[in-house]
């Protein structure tokens, strides 16, 4: 069965640096999602892309963050400038849609960041 | 704005003891609820959706909008039930996100 790819799964970074996670959604999706969960809370939404651009974004998503669909198949959060606060589990995940009804999401492993 | 509330953050219960997982939501709408489940060391997977009105793995949920709860249930919880759970809205259409409940962990005592 196809699956969400992320990589790294575990980033270690100074605080003030660029960090960038990478993801490689199911290939014939069409949406793609990132989420967080700093340990011991709740995961939260952070973006949704489709059609090469932000769909939807919440309030965590400032103009640190930004994402990106380089190729036909990557799709990555930058984080430009990393504070301590940004340590987190990031999931990112995909779905398709069907007969236009959107799919449940399919979640990657998740990067585990921290910053230091 | 939706919330999802999932009171419990701990539930142990004895192998072929019923099982319920709680959720509540709020939100003015229409909404589609979600469960996912997260085993040991694994991805969150969908287990079910309010749409779809199925039972995987011996799970039901049952949508019920005057008391807008979304709760999980199983006659008979196995060892492998053991996993955290969280109950997820969405408010639907779109690429909108899910907005996730904080997780109840499931553990399910031999």
């Amino acid at each position: 069965e196809p699956e969400v790819t992320q990589t790294p799964s575990h980033q270690v970074t100074q605080m003030g640096q660029e960090v960038i996670l990478r993801c490689v959604p199911i290939s014939n999706h069409l949406y793609f999602y990132w989420y967080r969960q700093i340990l011991g809370q709740k995961v939260e939404f952070l973006v949704s892309f489709y059609n090469n651009e932000i769909s939807e974004k919440s309030e965590i998503f400032d103009d640190q963050f930004s994402v990106e669909r380089p190729d036909g198949s990557n799709f990555t959060l930058k984080i430009r400038s990393t504070k301590l606060e940004d340590s987190a589990m990031y999931f990112c995940a995909s779905s398709d849609r069907v007969a236009s009804v959107i799919s449940p999401l399919h979640f990657g492993n998740g990067t585990r960041l921290t910053v230091t | 704005a939706q919330r999802v509330t999932q009171p419990e953050k701990l539930l142990s219960v004895f192998k072929g003891a019923p099982v319920e997982l709680k959720c509540n939501y709020s939100y003015s709408g229409s909404p589609e609820l979600f469960w996912y489940v997260q085993y040991s060391r694994q991805r969150l997977q969908l287990l079910l959706r309010h749409i779809s009105r199925e039972s995987i793995k011996g799970f039901t949920a049952d949508l019920n909008k005057g008391e807008t709860s979304f709760h999980l249930k199983k006659p008979f919880a196995q060892e492998e039930d053991s996993a955290m759970y969280y109950c997820a809205l969405s408010t639907g259409g779109g690429a909108d996100g899910l907005t996730f409940g904080k997780g109840t962990h499931l553990i399910i005592q031999p």
